[in-house]
């Protein structure tokens, strides 16, 4: 069965500051990960996802995530934080036990960005 | 502009009564979602349908009803049988059913119960 784990329901940084955005995931085999972005009343966007290709993913607006096996993690940075990353932030896996990839969400980490 | 709409925005309704959330594509994807969103839970899969006349129940799937009766529509009809159904709900499409494409969010529809 697969889970995820998102530390920190809430993350606060200042505008320049790193971001820092941590996913733990369980899985019986190599899994799919994605991380989505949500505005206040709003859908969710893909910023990134992993599929087996390089572990080190580069998204939108400037965010990326290293997949690290050995650590089961696919934690979420950005060198320097802007106002505008304000918003609630979604890691998913999707692995293939069963032959079935139905997405499991964590919970989500609201990013707050001080000026 | 290719992408998903739900109507409506919000969404009010009396206790005993079923409502019915719209979720239309224009993407050409086979494959559609409904998710519920609650403070503090993330989302959990309420259906999903893969293809046309076909679906699925998810997670969480008791006191929801849907369709696929064609392959840009999938209506969420939440019944009286669902206890809680304050909250915000989402629809996502993807061209397969397989789970390892992104998935494409609607903007949500907000339901609360008076």
């Amino acid at each position: 069965a697969q889970s995820v784990t998102q530390l920190g329901s809430h993350v606060s940084v200042s505008e320049g500051a790193l971001v820092l955005l941590r996913c733990n995931y369980s899985s019986s085999v190599p899994p799919y990960l994605f991380w989505y972005v949500q505005y206040p009343n709003q859908g969710l966007q893909l910023l990134l996802k992993y599929t087996s290709a390089a572990t080190l993913v580069k998204g939108i607006n400037g965010f990326e995530a290293e997949f690290k096996k050995s650590e089961t993690s696919f934690h979420l940075t950005k060198p320097s934080a802007h106002m505008s990353d304000a918003a609630e932030y979604f890691c998913a896996v999707s692995d293939p036990t069963g032959g079935s990839y139905i997405p499991t969400f964590g919970r989500g980490t609201s990013l707050i960005v001080h000026p | 502009d290719g992408g998903i709409t739900q109507s409506p925005k919000y969404l009010f309704r009396k206790e005993g009564q079923n409502v019915t959330l719209s979720c239309e594509q224009n993407l050409n994807h086979d494959a559609m979602y409904w998710y519920r969103q609650d403070p503090g839970q993330g989302l959990r899969l309420i259906y999903y349908s893969q293809i046309v006349n076909d679906f699925q129940k998810g997670d969480i799937a008791e006191g929801y009803s849907v369709s696929r009766e064609k392959k840009e529509s999938f209506p969420l009809t939440v019944t009286s049988a669902q206890k809680n159904p304050t909250a915000f709900y989402l629809c996502a499409s993807s061209p397969d059913g397989t789970f390892r494409y992104t998935q494409y969010f609607g903007p949500g529809t907000r339901l609360t119960v008076l």
